[in-house]
C-alpha cells in the first residue's frame, strides 16, 4: 500500500463547479498534513495546511479524519486558474526533520 | 529575496557522466531537501540536511551524494549517471519550526540521461 494515495484523475469540471479530492495515508503516527498545488512544469507551492478541526481559506476547505486516515480538499466555485495538480502531503512519523511524503497528485482541469 | 534557486535548469548527460546540482537559499533556513519527481509519481525524498555539515538519507538515496558545507547551499551529486536518474529534481528548504512545516521549493532541474 502506498504511504499516501490519491486519485490521479484527471478531474474535468466546468467553471463554477464544486470539486472534492480525497487522500488516504497509511502511517497513523503522522501529525501534519498539507495540500500543495503544482502548476504544469513548475515547483509545488503550499496551498493550505490541514488541521484536525478542518479549515477554510476562501473557496478552499480542507478536512482531516484521523480515525479513517483520510484527508480531503473541497474547491467551491471553480475558476479556470484553479487548473493544476493538487498534492496531498503528510509528514513522516511526526518527525520534526520535516520529511514529507507526497501523494502522486490529482490533476484538475477547469473548463469554460 | 530570491528564495530558493537551482542551477542548472536543464541538463543532458550521457550514461556514466557525473554532475553536481546546486541549490541555494537566502532565507536563512536550517533544513534543506532534495527530491526527484517522475511522471505519475509524487515527489520522493533523496537526501536532506538539518544543518550545516549534516546530511541524511531519504527514501531513494542510491546513486546520489550530497554536501552541505555552507548553510545556504545544498549540493546534489551524481557520480555515474544512469538513465533511471532521468527526472525533475527539486530542492526545498524550511525553518526548523514544529508548527509550520511549509517547505519552499526551487524551480527544478530537468535532467535527461541518455
Amino acid at each position: 500500500r502506498k504511504e499516501v494515495e490519491q486519485d490521479p484523475g484527471p478531474f474535468n469540471v466546468p467553471e463554477g463547479a464544486t470539486v472534492a479530492f480525497n487522500c488516504t495515508y497509511s502511517n497513523s503516527a503522522s501529525q501534519s498534513f498539507f495540500w500543495y498545488r503544482q502548476d504544469c512544469r513548475k515547483e509545488p507551492k503550499l496551498l493550505m495546511s490541514v488541521y484536525s478541526s478542518g479549515n477554510e481559506d476562501g473557496r478552499f476547505t480542507a478536512q482531516l479524519n484521523r480515525a479513517s486516515q483520510y484527508i480531503s480538499l473541497l474547491i467551491r466555485d471553480s475558476k479556470l486558474s484553479d487548473s493544476a495538480t493538487y498534492l496531498c502531503v503528510v509528514n513522516w512519523s511526526g518527525s520534526n526533520t520535516g520529511k514529507l511524503i507526497f501523494g502522486q497528485g490529482t490533476t484538475l482541469q477547469v473548463k469554460p | 529575496n530570491a528564495g530558493v534557486t537551482q542551477t542548472p535548469k536543464f541538463r543532458v548527460l550521457k550514461t556514466g557522466q557525473s554532475m553536481t546540482l546546486l541549490c541555494a537559499q537566502d532565507m536563512n533556513h536550517e533544513y534543506m531537501y532534495w527530491y526527484r519527481q517522475d511522471p505519475g509519481m509524487g515527489l520522493r525524498l533523496i537526501h536532506y540536511s538539518v544543518g550545516e555539515g549534516t546530511t541524511a538519507k531519504g527514501e531513494v538515496p542510491d546513486g546520489y551524494n550530497v554536501s552541505r558545507l555552507k548553510k545556504q547551499n545544498f549540493l546534489l551529486g551524481l557520480e555515474s549517471a544512469a538513465p533511471s536518474q532521468t527526472s525533475v529534481y527539486f530542492c526545498a528548504s524550511r525553518l526548523p519550526d514544529r508548527v509550520s512545516y511549509e517547505q519552499y521549493f526551487g524551480p527544478g532541474t530537468r535532467l535527461t540521461v541518455t
